[in-house]
């Protein structure tokens, strides 16, 4: 299976804090994707890392990539109440093909 | 406004029956995929399509059957042969030719085998 793995399986925060999940995956990737859902719904896009990149942000959002190492982490800044979700991250390979392997999810929940 | 409607969000079946999710996305975009997601787990590919009247078996097609007679809907059988089919279904699109192939969701059917 391609599917990634994230680390930790949860995560618990005092509202301020930040919070750094991982995700580790086996191929060779074209890009990383982190998605988000919250409880019961779809998942959101968050933001996407090509291959041969290094480091994005976006807002809050701060997402690295080695793939030396075959891993991210996904880093929440000043993390608020309605950050708490589950937190996927998703490859794409380079064999061409247009799926996303998803890994298993980091479910975050921020205490007021 | 634009989006992936899914359809029912909730859903109850005896043993024995088949029942269709239904897809249907105002996007424009080529692809179609459906996804499984059991509780505490990630989401595991069902089947995809990338284009209208073809697709393609994902990881765990085994019980189900899609057909895309139309760009905007990818409808998805779970069948009696499914042995355990009580789990979240996710429904996705994505533009295909974009690079970066990224998934817009649906917001989910729940089925439940009684």
């Amino acid at each position: 299976s391609q599917q990634g793995e994230e680390d930790p399986q949860a995560l618990s925060i005092q509202e301020g804090e930040n919070a750094t999940m991982n995700c580790s995956y086996k191929t060779s990737i074209n890009n990383l994707q982190w998605y988000r859902q919250n409880s019961g719904r779809g998942l959101v896009h968050l933001i996407l890392i090509r291959s041969n990149e290094r480091e994005k942000h976006s807002g809050r959002l701060r997402v690295t990539l080695d793939t030396s190492k075959k891993s991210s982490s996904l880093l929440i800044t000043a993390s608020r109440a309605a950050d708490t979700a589950s937190y996927f991250c998703a490859t794409r390979d380079q064999t061409g093909a247009n799926n996303l392997f998803f890994g298993t999810g980091t479910r975050l929940t921020v205490i007021p | 406004d634009g989006g992936i409607t899914q359809s029912p969000k909730y859903l109850f079946r005896k043993e024995g029956q088949n029942v269709t999710l239904s897809c249907e996305q105002n996007l424009n975009h080529d692809a179609m995929y459906w996804y499984r997601q059991d509780p505490g787990q990630g989401l595991r590919l069902i089947y995809y399509s990338q284009i209208v009247n073809d697709f393609q078996k994902g990881d765990i097609a085994e019980g189900y059957s899609v057909s895309r007679e139309k760009k905007e809907s990818f409808p998805l059988t779970v069948t009696s042969a499914q042995k355990n089919p009580t789990a979240f279904y996710l429904c996705a699109s994505s533009q295909v030719g974009s690079g970066a192939n990224v998934l817009t969701f649906g917001a989910g059917s729940r089925l439940t085998v009684l």
